[in-house]
């Protein structure tokens, strides 16, 4: 079946360092792949998203290559604020007429001054 | 910008008791769904609903659980006989494929 894998949290970083979440999935044929963003006290709202090999998903800095060679999806960003602290989510599509995205565990992000 | 919206925000009840978690999707939106976060795990697929039927089912989603459009605006999950390893966080969300799933701020349903 189809899965993701996304590395551990928490992950603690000073304002402005560089960050990285993996991502490795598992699926058949051709997912969408994603990245959402929790807050604290707020839903899942998309941050990303690449739906084929190769394309980049950006948004608010944020980063991610779909690598199918890899199955990787994973997340950069060159410098995080405080404002990014949060918890954020890899998940897959796996299309074909099915709509239930399969997450990863999410990673806790806390950006310090 | 419209949201999906989600009441209550907690729910404390007994095991054994039934509870209904209630969704507010988005208007134009067509498929809707539920979600779960049991503490410390992953968000998981429960349900999605379209045309005022289940389109798809995991299997956590037994005789246990069953979800219902009443009127043209909510969207609701009920669990029956609650167990304690209900307890978790549940997330709706809506979209219109292929767009965007969007997900509300969800319901902490603890059962004791």
């Amino acid at each position: 079946g189809n899965s993701v894998t996304q590395m551990e949290g928490p992950v603690t970083l000073s304002e402005e360092a560089f960050l990285t979440i993996n991502c490795t999935y598992t699926a058949t044929g051709y997912p969408s792949l994603f990245w959402y963003v929790q807050y604290p006290g707020e839903g899942l709202q998309l941050l990303l998203k690449a739906t084929k090999a190769d394309d980049k998903g950006s948004n608010k800095g944020f980063e991610a290559t779909y690598r199918k060679e890899t199955t990787s999806f994973h997340l950069e960003k060159g410098s995080v604020q405080v404002s990014d602290s949060a918890v954020y989510f890899c998940a897959l599509l796996p299309g074909a007429g099915s709509y239930q995205l399969t997450f990863g565990k999410g990673t806790k992000l806390s950006v310090i001054p | 910008e419209p949201e999906v919206t989600q009441t209550p925000s907690h729910q404390v009840t007994q095991m054994g008791q039934e509870v209904i978690l209630r969704c507010v999707p988005i208007s134009n939106h067509l498929y809707f769904y539920w979600y779960r976060q049991i503490l410390g795990q992953k968000v998981e697929f429960l349900v999605s609903f379209y045309n005022n039927e289940i389109s798809e089912k995991s299997e956590i989603f037994d005789d246990q659980f069953s979800v219902e459009r009443p009127d043209g605006s909510n969207f609701t999950l009920k669990i029956r006989s609650t167990k304690l390893e209900d307890s978790a966080m549940y997330f709706c969300a809506s979209n219109t494929p292929p767009d965007t799933q969007y997900f509300g701020p969800g319901t902490r349903l603890t059962v004791l």
